[in-house]
């Protein structure tokens, strides 16, 4: 299947401080990227669709300004958490669809972020 | 309440076959989908099913689809210790790729 990679896979940082995490899908293109948000022991809640030249679209609750979604190219999203505080800590998990019919979606390995 | 549930733990022996459920509430969906996830890791997709169809074996897994009792189960044939992880279903509602994530089931086998 397709390959979808993240950078970087874990992160320790103060809190205040601002943390990007990049998705990239390496052997196909992608116009719309998904970023997740996991807690220990829980299920994937979807935060924001990445949309390649064009704003996301942010799930209701997710502060967009809190956290900043850039997708300047088919291969490459970022997800910037801003002034990051403890509870941002979080495994951080992108996807991105391919196939026919984008039937297939396939996930990142995770970025856990800790934030002391 | 959840849109997709799952049931939370399942015990296996070696080599029996694995059973997960999941029940799902959207009779729009068009895809539905089971991925695993072990430790730390992040999800990868196991099968999937078209909604249309009624049935889909790949290998050891075989997933059954009731659409009339939006019921979804996944099962693993000779379960395997490399089998232990969490698996979840998905719903890919019709028109979007979006997919809404089942609570988790974790499977664990045992020797």
């Amino acid at each position: 299947g397709a390959v979808v990679s993240q950078h970087p896979s874990w992160v320790i940082c103060k809190s205040g401080t601002s943390v990007k995490i990049e998705c990239r899908s390496l052997d196909f293109q992608a116009t719309t990227m998904f970023w997740y948000r996991q807690f220990p022991k829980q299920s994937l809640m979807l935060m924001a669709t990445s949309n390649e030249g064009s704003k996301a679209t942010y799930e209701q609750g997710v502060e967009k300004d809190k956290f900043l979604i850039n997708h300047a190219s088919l291969t490459l999203s970022t997800l910037t958490v801003t002034s990051a505080h403890p509870e941002d800590s979080s495994f951080y998990i992108c996807s991105a669809p391919s196939g026919i019919a984008d039937n297939e979606q396939f996930f990142g390995p995770g970025t856990r972020l800790t934030v002391l | 309440g959840e849109d997709v549930e799952q049931s939370l733990f399942l015990s296996v022996r070696e080599g029996d076959s694995s059973v997960i459920n999941c029940t799902y509430t959207d009779s729009s969906s068009t895809y539905l989908y089971w991925y695993k996830q072990e430790p730390g890791a992040g999800l990868q997709l196991l099968t999937y099913i078209f909604s249309n169809m009624d049935m889909k074996q790949d290998q050891r897994l075989t997933v059954l689809l009731n659409k009339k009792d939006k019921h979804l189960s996944l099962r693993i044939a000779d379960t395997q210790t490399g089998d232990s992880a969490i698996y979840f279903c998905a719903e890919r509602k019709g028109g979007g790729n979006k997919l809404t994530f089942g609570t988790g089931t974790q499977l664990k086998v045992e020797l």
